[in-house]
């Protein structure tokens, strides 16, 4: 079945550094949609990024990911992390079957220090 | 502009108790509606998913069910409560026919 593959646990940096979360995928659908979704603390998940098209870079507030068919990799990065960064970040993959829903990396825990 | 509500927000409840939590989207017709399990600090694991009334799959049962009785309303229960079920529970919605997922407020769990 579908996997997602990322960052493991707990990524810590000081605020105005660049922060970098990787993520890979498995599956058998040569065209997957990849996200990004972000959970601050006692809230639900949040869509922050999508993707579908090769080499095709997407940025929404900051951030910026661009899913590289070629490795099954759609990194998220961010030039400078700000305080209200700190979040966890998930992964998160879909297949051709959009009714099925979406298959989930174990997330990605981020500090930002002052 | 759709709006999707969970209750209850947050339910304390005994070991062997019954549990009914809901999910209401309003404003679009005929979404696809999903559950998600969150185990504190845990990844999102994926329950059961709608695309119809009346029709529900399950993806991970961990002992419980769902059910879809009207097509703006998702319930999830079980007869008998697991300390195992504690948890963020989480309804979800999408597009006919669109991939990305929009997450309602949740519910937090807690059995003793």
């Amino acid at each position: 079945g579908d996997s997602v593959t990322q960052t493991e646990g707990l990524v810590t940096l000081t605020e105005g550094l660049p922060v970098m979360l990787n993520c890979t995928y498995q599956t058998i659908y040569s065209n997957p949609f990849l996200f990004w979704y972000v959970q601050h603390l006692n809230e639900s998940p949040r869509l922050l990024l999508k993707s579908f098209t090769d080499n095709k870079r997407t940025e929404h507030q900051g951030f910026h990911a661009t899913l590289h068919k070629s490795s099954s990799s759609f990194h998220l990065q961010k030039s400078s992390a700000q305080l209200s960064d700190s979040a966890l970040y998930y992964c998160a993959l879909s297949g051709n079957n959009y009714a099925q829903g979406l298959t989930f990396g174990l997330g990605t825990r981020v500090s930002v220090f002052p | 502009a759709q709006t999707i509500h969970q209750w209850p927000v947050a339910e304390i409840k005994a070991v062997g108790s019954p549990l009914s939590l809901g999910c209401t989207i309003k404003g679009k017709s005929s979404p696809n509606l999903y559950w998600y399990w969150q185990a504190t600090g845990g990844t999102l694991q994926q329950l059961f998913y709608s695309i119809t009334v009346g029709q529900v799959e399950s993806v991970v049962q961990l002992n419980l069910s769902a059910s879809r009785p009207k097509d703006d309303q998702f319930i999830l229960s079980t007869e008998k409560l697991l300390l195992s079920h504690s948890g963020f529970y989480l309804c979800a919605w999408s597009l006919e026919q669109s991939y990305e997922q929009y997450f309602g407020p949740g519910t937090r769990l807690t059995v003793l």
